[in-house]
């Protein structure tokens, strides 16, 4: 099955430090999307990637937060000076550049940060 | 006007019932209506989708149905069966990128068998 892998599921960290996630989209899918979700809530936007580029960022990614596609391929979701209000799940989604509009979702990257 | 309302939070319905959840939107640019199913420890997955040029679309158990004029759309489940039980998100989105995709709060459903 190559449906889009995330690493690491689990992350526990201290406030301050600086956490990494990779996803690995399906591979024909030119399209990468990260997304934040809190606890009974729906998926938020954070950033939008169409091949390497970055074509949109949500205003709740701070400057703290940075994602790259550097070639086009798999993404990095780096957070740097991690506070308690990142502890979410982290979704990373790709589609491709068709009409469907289907967002094929990871199983994310869960960040605890003490 | 960005917002998607999701109703209710939480559901509880018996084996075999009929399951009922509600979305309200304002943006009249939005102009496809998914629905994603999830499960505890998994990512959303899409389910069924919508498009505001017809009013209802069923895929086997499940049914959409789309008010343009009410700008409220809702899904329903025929024939709940415990394996149903998941968390269901409605969303809209302008296009079919995935960035504009705007997400519900979500509906925790729960199938009693």
């Amino acid at each position: 099955d190559t449906g889009v892998s995330q690493n690491p599921r689990h992350k526990i960290t201290k406030r301050g430090q600086n956490v990494t996630f990779r996803c690995d989209p399906i591979s024909e899918h030119n399209r990468l999307y990260w997304y934040r979700q809190t606890l009974g809530q729906g998926p938020e936007f954070l950033t939008y990637f169409q091949n390497e580029a970055q074509l949109e960022k949500s205003r709740l990614l701070s400057d703290r937060f940075s994602a790259e596609r550097p070639k086009g391929s798999f993404s990095t979701l780096e957070i740097q000076r991690t506070e308690q209000g990142d502890s979410a799940m982290y979704l990373c989604a790709s589609s491709s550049q068709g009409p469907s509009g289907e967002l094929f979702f990871g199983e994310g990257s869960r960040l605890t940060v003490l | 006007q960005q917002q998607v309302k999701q109703s209710p939070q939480s559901l509880i319905v018996q084996k075999g019932g009929i399951s009922i959840i509600n979305c309200a939107y304002e943006n009249t640019a939005f102009d496809y209506f998914p629905w994603y199913q999830q499960f505890p420890g998994k990512g959303p997955a899409l389910l069924i989708a919508i498009r505001p040029d017809v009013s209802e679309k069923k895929e086997g158990r499940f049914t959409i149905s789309f008010n343009k004029s009410a700008k409220q759309f809702s899904l329903h489940i025929m024939d709940s069966q415990p394996g149903d039980s998941a968390t269901y998100f409605c969303a809209a989105s302008i296009g079919t990128g995935g960035f504009k995709t705007i997400f519900g709060a979500g509906t925790r459903l729960f199938v009693k068998a």
